[in-house]
């Protein structure tokens, strides 16, 4: 069975400062990883992926991921954040061969002052 | 840029009735699945569907639940006799087109369920 940790419930930052919400997750099979963001009132949107190849994956709205097999980790990184990344962001895994499924982490809730 | 809706945006109601979820997924997604996050909680995999049959389901989808494509647009979750515990806010994703799962799911705005 497949898990995600998020350790960080709420990272508070200020304007145009950098961030990384840390994300780790277990699994006995190979795996794909997913950040997914969620602003107030809305969906979840995904922000960034990683099936295969470069571990350094970008995405979305500056954000970039490194996904780091030997620490089973996948941390979310943006050299400087506007007021606007303020949203809950949540690190999720599903198993590369087989299950359809997406397992969450708890969420991260990203709070930029300004 | 197409989108999964879903309605209502908020549900109440009392223990012991029954509700249906609906969304409407992406329209040339053939793959849709459920997910609930109770307040405070992980988001939490509740059931694939894929060629009008269940693909694959988690414990927490009991004989309680059901889904349903009653045409060739909706996607529908109907809880039978509502609990406290099923006071949740309730996702639906679609992915794939025909022949290709797809590893990407889209999600919806999702449905608040509150039961009293």
């Amino acid at each position: 069975a497949q898990s995600v940790t998020q350790l960080d419930s709420q990272v508070p930052v200020f304007e145009e400062a950098p961030v990384e919400l840390r994300c780790n997750y277990s699994s006995s099979v190979s795996v794909y990883l997913f950040w997914y963001v969620q602003y107030p009132n809305q969906g979840l949107q995904l922000l960034l992926k990683y099936l295969s190849g470069s571990t350094l994956v970008k995405g979305i709205n500056g954000f970039e991921a490194e996904f780091n097999k030997s620490q089973t980790s996948f941390h979310l990184r943006k050299p400087s954040v506007h007021i606007s990344d303020t949203a809950e962001y949540f690190c999720a895994v599903s198993d590369e061969g087989g299950s359809e499924k997406l397992v969450f982490g708890k969420g991260t809730k990203l709070t930029v002052n300004p | 840029e197409p989108e999964v809706t879903q309605t209502p945006s908020h549900q109440v109601t009392q223990m012991g009735q029954e509700v249906i979820l609906r969304c409407v997924p992406i329209s040339n997604h053939l793959y849709f699945y459920w997910y609930r996050q109770i307040l405070g909680q992980k988001v939490e995999f509740l059931v694939s569907f894929y060629n009008n049959e269940i693909s694959e389901k988690s414990e927490i989808f009991d004989d309680q639940f059901s889904v349903e494509r009653p045409d060739g647009s909706n996607f529908t979750l109907k809880i039978r006799s509502t609990k406290l515990e099923d006071s949740a806010m309730y996702f639906c994703a679609s992915s794939g087109t025909s022949g290709y799962r797809g590893v990407e799911q889209y999600f919806g705005p999702g449905t608040r369920l509150t039961v009293t």
